[in-house]
């Protein structure tokens, strides 16, 4: 079975701070990557997808991605209170029949106090 | 449709009854993929359709779970004789490429409790 791994948390930042999510991959295959937010309550929404291994910058958002090590990573420059919520790490199967489907993290929960 | 709609956004049901929950995709949307989350838990992958067809459906727990998608569009999962342990939120999605590459879209979720 595939393995996706996240500190669970709670990670909590002071407002304006960088927060730094990490996951990594068991599957040395993987060639997509992906991260949903999940507010409580919510269904995941997605925020970042990475394919290539270095940075991937999305407004306040970046993605990092090393394949070598197998590890993924969210930084968000300038937190909000409005960023607090579970960060779900996400990596596409890729063997046999399974294109297409991701894999999760149990999620990693982010508090930006004000 | 604009999102991907999933009814009814709640399901009560007593320990044994069979349940039905359904999922209507995004227009165009090929690839439909149902999960279920469990409380402080990643979503879990059920099964994936591409098409009419389930191209994956290694991740259904046992033989109590099943899912149609008979016109290739609006899909419905089944679970007969539920149990205590099924409760969670059962998430549906959808995805225009069918390798999932782009990532894809949830629903909002249908929360069944077994009782």
């Amino acid at each position: 079975q595939k393995e996706v791994e996240q500190n669970s948390g709670p990670l909590s930042v002071p407002e304006g701070a960088i927060a730094s999510l990490n996951c990594t991959y068991s599957d040395r295959v993987s060639q997509s990557f992906f991260w949903y937010r999940q507010y409580s309550g919510k269904s995941p929404e997605l925020i970042m997808s990475i394919y290539s291994n270095g940075d991937k910058e999305d407004g306040r958002f970046t993605a990092q991605l090393n394949k070598a090590s197998q590890y993924v990573s969210l930084l968000i420059r300038d937190s909000q209170p409005s960023d607090s919520a579970t960060y779900l790490c996400a990596v596409r199967q890729n063997y046999g029949g399974s294109q297409g489907n991701l894999i999760f993290g149990k999620g990693t929960k982010l508090s930006v106090k004000p | 449709g604009a999102g991907v709609s999933q009814t009814p956004s709640n399901k009560v049901t007593e320990k044994g009854k069979y349940v039905e929950l359904r999922c209507d995709p995004i227009s165009g949307h090929t690839a439909l993929y149902w999960y279920r989350q469990s409380l402080g838990q990643g979503p879990e992958f059920l099964i994936y359709f591409q098409g009419t067809g389930a191209a994956d459906d290694s991740g259904l727990p046992n033989d109590r779970f099943f899912a149609v998608r008979p016109e290739g569009s609006v899909s419905t999962l089944k679970i007969q004789r539920t149990e205590r342990g099924d409760s969670a939120v059962y998430l549906c999605a959808s995805s225009l490429y069918p390798l999932g590459g782009y990532g894809y879209t949830f629903g909002s979720g249908t929360r069944l409790t077994v009782v």
